[in-house]
């Protein structure tokens, strides 16, 4: 079955710019009507959606990260990545990859990958 | 931005008793309403749709229903297994944001 895989650096200075991999195995990132998002939570706290990109490269940020946010998508390695620039300790989560269809509820998610900013 | 707001957070229950957590929205969302759980140290896992029902491999104790602002999830009969936060989240428009989180404890 189809799988989501984060990977990146769990630490990042502040201002520098946090970059995460989702991988997808066990079936293609081109299937057509599937979304890719990225969600975050911040410790003992509740979820936030950053935003999903498609395959085509089409992408939907958050409009409260949206001047920090790009999100790309590389379909000959089926994986989609994030770039949040200019961090701050507020920045530090465990961030999630995840899937919906066109109906925007999460169906499949990766296992998360803690991200501290720190000095 | 759409609100989503939990009620009551934590909740206390004991196996087999019948569960009910309410979803507010700050504005009508229709029936674009999710709803997840989540155990210490794990992704979350989507439960149940109120649009588009219960998903695939849970278990039937599980429900959803409102429309407009007002939703609930009701475990029909609550399970040891069942001790986790539930998040609510609307699919109605973008940004797409959730609850707070309900925190479930069993008795």
């Amino acid at each position: 079955q189809v799988q989501l895989q984060e990977s990146g650096p769990g630490l990042v200075k502040p201002s520098q710019t946090l970059s995460l991999t989702c991988a997808v195995s066990g079936g293609s990132i081109s299937t057509g009507g599937y979304y890719w998002s990225w969600i975050r939570q911040h410790p003992n706290k509740g979820l936030e959606w950053i935003g999903y990109i498609y395959h085509s490269g089409s992408s939907n940020y958050n409009p409260s990260l949206r001047s920090r946010v790009t999100m790309s998508v590389d379909t000959s390695k089926n994986q989609f990545s994030l770039n949040l620039s200019s961090v701050t300790a507020a920045d530090t989560a465990v961030y999630y990859c995840a899937r919906s269809g066109s109906q925007m509820y999460f169906d499949l998610w990766g296992r998360g990958t803690l991200v501290s900013v720190s000095s | 931005d759409i609100q989503m707001t939990q009620f009551p957070s934590p909740l206390s229950a004991s196996v087999g008793d019948r569960v009910t957590i309410t979803c507010r929205a700050s504005q009508n969302i229709n029936k674009y309403l999710n709803w997840y759980q989540q155990k210490p140290g794990k992704a979350p896992r989507l439960l149940i749709s109120v649009f588009y029902g219960l998903q695939s491999g849970v278990p039937s104790r599980f429900s959803a229903g409102g429309s407009g602002t007002d939703f609930t999830l009701t475990i029909s009969s609550l399970q040891p297994e069942d001790s986790a936060t539930y998040y609510c989240q609307q699919s109605y428009r973008a940004p797409f944001t959730f609850g707070q989180g309900t925190r479930l404890e069993i008795k």
